[in-house]
């Protein structure tokens, strides 16, 4: 089992559209989890980190399911300018290792 | 966006010859991280160094070195690579010494190529 898993993708939405990702991850220990961003041919970025209590941003949502292991981002009212690749970021109990999930990629169509 | 640099941007390299990348940030961190990226592939963490001492070594080989003289660069020193060490290579700083909850600010990447 892959450390930390995402959707396969590709997602291609409509303009507006609301889209979900999910991401599952292996170690139970693991304490820090991140969705970040990835446009063609440039560096990750990052979206927002993801806590037990859920957060927004906007028109993003990250949640977070400790007992399933589980991430999700909620992307609401699709722009063009989201088509990216969305990667699950999982952080493990202490030191500096964290581990990228292969990415889903996201195109907005008009 | 200057935060985290990084050069060359391209690289086209036989397997011969001995090369290095080069990283340079400019945010104050404490961590600098040497990431591999494939295509269609995660991102393989490769190397992380805190505070100018390495702390995390992904059982890379050894054809790759990592170098880092101070807190604000880093280094990544190739030689006798295979066609399969073509990808891009990333780096990146976090501001923290002993915890994986930093965000991490990433450079452009150096793209590059083995012969």
């Amino acid at each position: 089992r892959k450390e930390v898993e995402q959707d396969p993708g590709p997602f291609n939405v409509p303009e507006g559209a609301t889209v979900a990702f999910n991401c599952t991850y292996s170690n139970s220990a693991s304490q820090s989890f991140f969705w970040y961003r990835q446009d063609c041919r440039k560096e990750p970025k990052l979206l927002m980190s993801v806590y037990s209590s859920g957060n927004e941003d906007g028109r993003f949502t990250a949640q977070l399911n400790r007992a399933s292991q589980y991430i999700s981002l909620l992307i609401r009212d699709s722009k063009l300018s989201d088509s990216a690749t969305y990667l699950c970021v999982v952080g493990n109990t202490g030191g500096f290792k964290t581990i990228f999930g292969a990415g889903t990629r996201l195109f907005v169509k008009a | 966006e200057t935060g985290v640099t990084q050069t060359p941007r391209h690289l086209v390299m036989g397997m011969t010859n001995k090369k290095s990348l080069k990283c340079e940030q400019h945010l104050g961190h404490n961590a600098m991280y040497w990431y591999k990226q494939s295509a269609k592939k995660p991102l393989e963490l490769m190397f992380v160094y805190s505070l100018e001492e390495r702390v995390e070594n992904n059982s890379v080989p050894s054809r790759f070195s990592p170098e880092c003289p101070n807190s604000s660069h880093l280094f990544l020193h190739l030689h006798t690579l295979q066609p399969e060490d073509s990808a891009l290579y990333l780096c990146a700083s976090s501001p923290g010494t002993s915890t994986s909850t930093d965000t991490q600010y990433f450079g452009p990447g150096t793209r590059l190529t083995v012969l």
